[in-house]
């Protein structure tokens, strides 16, 4: 079946880069999503890539696809102590039922 | 108003009790979904339904049921609880266009002692 993985922590500087890595299985995959939840809160989108995209790039935030390795990357520029979240990969496969499959999610924690 | 509302938000059970959680939803979307989430193990999907009168079973439906009393209303019951079914609990929402993705509820914290 489909598998997202994610490194489980992340730790940096605030004002630094962070780079937030991603690696999925499922070669039929359309959609490629980064979620964000904060402490008590559900998930929420950030940004998301279509498939034949390379990069993407929203204010802070950039997307970059590998689709030949199945790797995806979410850089936060800037990073302040608001960005302190867990961030979720999720990704849809283009099968009969449109399935979205979500990685482990990656804690990020931005050091004042 | 919050799109995706779940009650309640924090719940404490006995072992072998029933209980529902409930989730509402105010996009007006036909899809809503339940997921569980478990440090380290992300979000897996116990049930969706694309409509009204179509639900389905997602990886991890054993021990659980669900009622889809409305295209707003999605119902998620444990029959008989049990402690590893001590989770998170997330309701989402989705238009059939999902490049807006998901939106979810705030989530449960279902304890079950």
């Amino acid at each position: 079946g489909e598998d997202v993985e994610q490194s489980l922590f992340l730790s940096v500087r605030e004002g630094d880069s962070s780079v937030i890595n991603c690696t999925y299985t499922d070669s039929s995959s359309t959609y490629l999503y980064w979620y964000k939840q904060e402490p008590g809160a559900g998930l929420q989108l950030l940004t998301y890539i279509f498939s034949n995209m390379d990069m993407k790039q929203d204010q802070r935030l950039t997307v970059l696809l590998n689709k030949k390795d199945k790797h995806l990357s979410l850089r936060i520029a800037d990073t302040q102590t608001g960005d302190s979240a867990i961030y979720f990969c999720a990704e849809l496969s283009d099968g009969g039922y449109q399935k979205v499959t979500f990685g482990t999610g990656t804690k990020l924690q931005v050091i004042p | 108003d919050a799109d995706v509302t779940q009650t309640p938000r924090n719940r404490i059970t006995k072992t072998g009790k029933r209980i529902m959680l409930e989730c509402s939803q105010t996009k007006g979307h036909d899809r809503m979904y339940w997921y569980r989430q478990d440090p380290g193990l992300g979000l897996r999907l116990i049930y969706y339904s694309f409509d009204v009168k179509d639900i389905n079973k997602g990886e991890i439906s054993d021990g659980y049921s669900v009622s889809r009393q409305a295209q707003a209303k999605f119902s998620l019951s444990l029959e008989s609880a049990i402690p590893n079914q001590t989770a998170l609990y997330f309701c989402a929402t989705s238009d059939r266009g999902l490049d807006a993705g998901y939106t979810f509820g705030s989530g449960t914290r279902l304890t079950v002692v």
